[in-house]
């Protein structure tokens, strides 16, 4: 099982450039998970999903968009990046509602100059 | 929605001692509370679940406890390890229902040989 993969490990965007990142897990679970992980600021739940088709914000949305087409891929897209996305974004998954432990993905650094 | 308090500066601790790390919150008390281990540059790894009506958990050399009347979870490593260093996150439910976690910001455990 490789468990939690995200696509790609790095990234620099250009203010305005748009980009997908792409998670995808083999563990068939459920609900997954994008996080944003800033200095000082902890780990902030971006959006989620419960199920395949099914999508909801978490504690900051904006600037953000998601799409769960299939049960083992959530992909997280930015329509034009801000320096304000900069940071590192980590991928998440759990068997089936939000008390099962999380399965996190080795990350995306993005860098938006 | 949730805040959760742990201790915002780094704990160094001699090898072989407990370490024990707070996670305090501030709302309502939680249906369960998870602790998780994050690496540098790695994804968070989760530890340990324990629910409101456990008063104390072990796994290994882990112990958490739950105290719902101060509002307050402890996690100890006992004879701790240089490899034990590491950030430990808190995280609970973000608010009553089924709803998703919110975490804390974490504190770096450093075990000095």
């Amino acid at each position: 099982n490789a468990g939690v993969t995200q696509t790609p490990k790095f990234r620099v965007l250009k203010t305005g450039q748009s980009m997908t990142l792409l998670c995808a897990q083999d563990m068939n679970h459920e609900y997954m998970y994008w996080y944003r992980q800033d200095p000082g600021m902890g780990l902030r739940l971006i959006h989620y999903s419960v199920g395949e088709g099914t999508t909801a914000k978490g504690e900051v949305p904006d600037g953000y968009n998601v799409s769960r087409l299939k049960k083992q891929n959530f992909l997280l897209g930015l329509e034009s990046a801000a320096p304000s996305q900069t940071s590192v974004y980590f991928c998440a998954s759990s068997y089936s509602g939000f008390s099962y432990e999380q399965y996190f993905g080795p990350g995306t650094r993005l860098t938006v100059t | 929605s949730q805040k959760i308090e742990q201790n915002s500066e780094a704990l160094n601790i001699q090898e072989g001692k407990t370490a024990t790390l707070t996670c305090n919150y501030t709302n309502y008390s939680p249906a369960y509370l998870q602790w998780y281990r994050q690496d540098p540059g790695r994804g968070p790894v989760f530890l340990l679940l324990i629910r409101e009506n456990e008063k104390e958990k072990r796994k290994e050399r882990l112990k958490v406890t739950f105290d719902t009347t101060l509002k307050q979870s402890l996690f100890h490593i006992t004879a701790s390890q240089p490899a034990d260093s590491a950030t430990y996150l808190c995280a609970l439910p973000a608010r009553r229902g089924n709803t998703p976690l919110v975490f804390g910001k974490g504190t770096r455990l450093s075990v000095i040989a």
